[in-house]
């Protein structure tokens, strides 16, 4: 059974940290691994890997794949209040595109 | 910015009702998912359709149906609801065929509590 595993599931940081948030997955037929934020309602997408090794930046935001040991990191450098929501990872295991989802971590960000 | 919108955004019925949340992408997608997240937990893959005529159950069993009359309109119908199906509902799409990796579209969710 296709599975994504996140880790933490919860953090608590102060403004300014630096966090690294986890994704492990096991699927048949990998495809690409998708990093969402979530802050109220619908996620919102912010990366897609497929290659090992290239990471990928969008400002304070960062990701990179490990396609070998199956894992996925997401960092957030000098965080922000705004950067509090649930972080989720997901597979696109292939099969007609399906995406299976980790069950997020939930980061909180204190001013 | 996706185009793709549900309806309603916030629903509270009686149980027993039948309800149908509305789900509409104008981005031409043929693929569509619909997915049941709990508070806090993860989002669960109850349907989805490759294209008009075409629905297909998700991961997790669920008491909805589903229909694709239309590429842009998947609306999800409870028959009869209960208290168990209160939940956030996530309309989502995405376009395999059109390019070699495609991130998946959401709508801004339909939160149900049946009472």
């Amino acid at each position: 059974e296709d599975k994504v595993v996140q880790s933490p599931l919860s953090l608590v940081v102060h403004e300014g940290d630096t966090v690294t948030l986890n994704c492990s997955y096991e699927v048949t037929n990998f495809r690409s691994l998708l990093w969402y934020k979530q802050e109220k309602k619908a996620p919102t997408f912010l990366f897609m890997l497929t290659s090992s090794g290239i990471e990928k930046k969008s400002g304070r935001l960062s990701s990179i794949l490990d396609k070998k040991e199956l894992f996925s990191i997401l960092n957030i450098t000098a965080t922000q209040t705004g950067d509090s929501a649930i972080y989720l990872c997901a597979v696109d295991n292939n099969y007609g595109q399906n995406f299976v989802f980790g069950p997020g971590t939930r980061l909180s960000v204190l001013p | 910015e996706a185009d793709i919108y549900q309806t309603p955004r916030y629903l509270v019925i009686g149980t027993g009702k039948k309800i149908t949340l509305e789900c509409s992408q104008t981005m031409g997608h043929d693929k569509m998912y619909w997915y049941q997240q709990d508070p806090g937990m993860e989002l669960h893959l109850i349907h989805y359709s490759y294209g008009v005529n075409s629905t297909e159950k998700g991961d997790l069993s669920s008491e909805s149906t589903v229909s694709r009359i239309r590429t842009e309109h998947f609306p999800l119908t409870l028959e009869s609801a209960r208290p168990s199906h209160t939940s956030q509902y996530l309309c989502a799409s995405s376009d395999p065929d059109r390019a070699m990796n495609t991130e998946a579209f959401f709508g801004q969710g339909t939160r149900l509590t049946v009472v």
